[in-house]
């Protein structure tokens, strides 16, 4: 069965510092990985999507996320926070095993200083 | 392009009462989806269907029904609103739920939020 796991329910960073959220996944098939954004009062918008090409993958806003199989991880990162980074974020895993569901994490907040 | 529309946005029920969350979409996606979020829930699956005229469980569906009688529109039924269904209900599409080339990315409502009194 394939889960997701986020290592963080809250980051805090200041503002022009790096940011990484955690996410480990387990995956029978070959999974679809996905990071998406929720501001407050609003829905989930796409940050980037891992599936089978390129390990680095990178999304909107300077985030990008690397897929390392071996550690089953899907970190997102970023090299410098600004303040509307501010938001919640989810990861996300599908895969090929036909049960057409996509299994969220419970999500990270993160809070940037000024 | 309106992409994916949930109506209403905002309703406050009574216990017992019944009411129809409305998902339409225009982007001619065979896979659509409801979920729920509750703080540090994350979303949770209620029903989906990968294609008009089928639905199928997720991982909460007690108290919900769904319908897809056309391919841009998926109903989500509440028969006897409980307080335990108080939350924040997302509706959402894909194009690809199953490829060689991966799954394709849900894209999601704005949401619509439902107080059970």
């Amino acid at each position: 069965a394939q889960s997701v796991t986020q290592l963080d329910s809250h980051v805090s960073v200041s503002e022009g510092t790096p940011v990484l959220l955690r996410c480990n996944y387990s995956s029978s098939y070959s999974p679809s990985l996905f990071w998406y954004v929720q501001h407050p009062n609003k829905g989930l918008q796409l940050l980037l999507k891992y599936t089978s090409a390129a390990t680095l993958v990178k999304g909107i806003n300077g985030f990008e996320a690397e897929f390392k199989k071996s550690e089953t991880s899907f970190h997102l990162t970023k090299p410098s926070a600004h303040m509307s980074d501010a938001a919640e974020y989810f990861c996300v895993v599908s895969d090929l095993s036909g049960t057409y569901k996509y299994i969220f994490g419970t999500g990270t907040r993160l809070k940037v200083l000024a | 392009n309106a992409g994916v529309t949930q109506t209403p946005k905002f309703r406050v029920l009574k216990t017992g009462q019944s009411m129809t969350l409305l998902c339409a979409q225009d982007m001619n996606h065979e896979y659509m989806y409801w979920y729920r979020q509750d703080p540090g829930m994350g979303l949770r699956l209620i029903h989906y269907s990968v294609g008009e005229g089928t639905t199928a469980k997720g991982e909460v569906p007690d108290g919900y029904n769904v319908s897809r009688l056309k391919k841009q529109n998926f109903l989500l039924g509440l028969e006897s609103a409980a307080p335990s269904q108080t939350s924040v209900y997302f509706c959402a599409s894909s194009y690809l739920g199953l490829s060689v080339l991966g799954t394709g990315e849900l894209f999601f409502g704005e949401g619509s939020r439902l107080t059970v009194l």
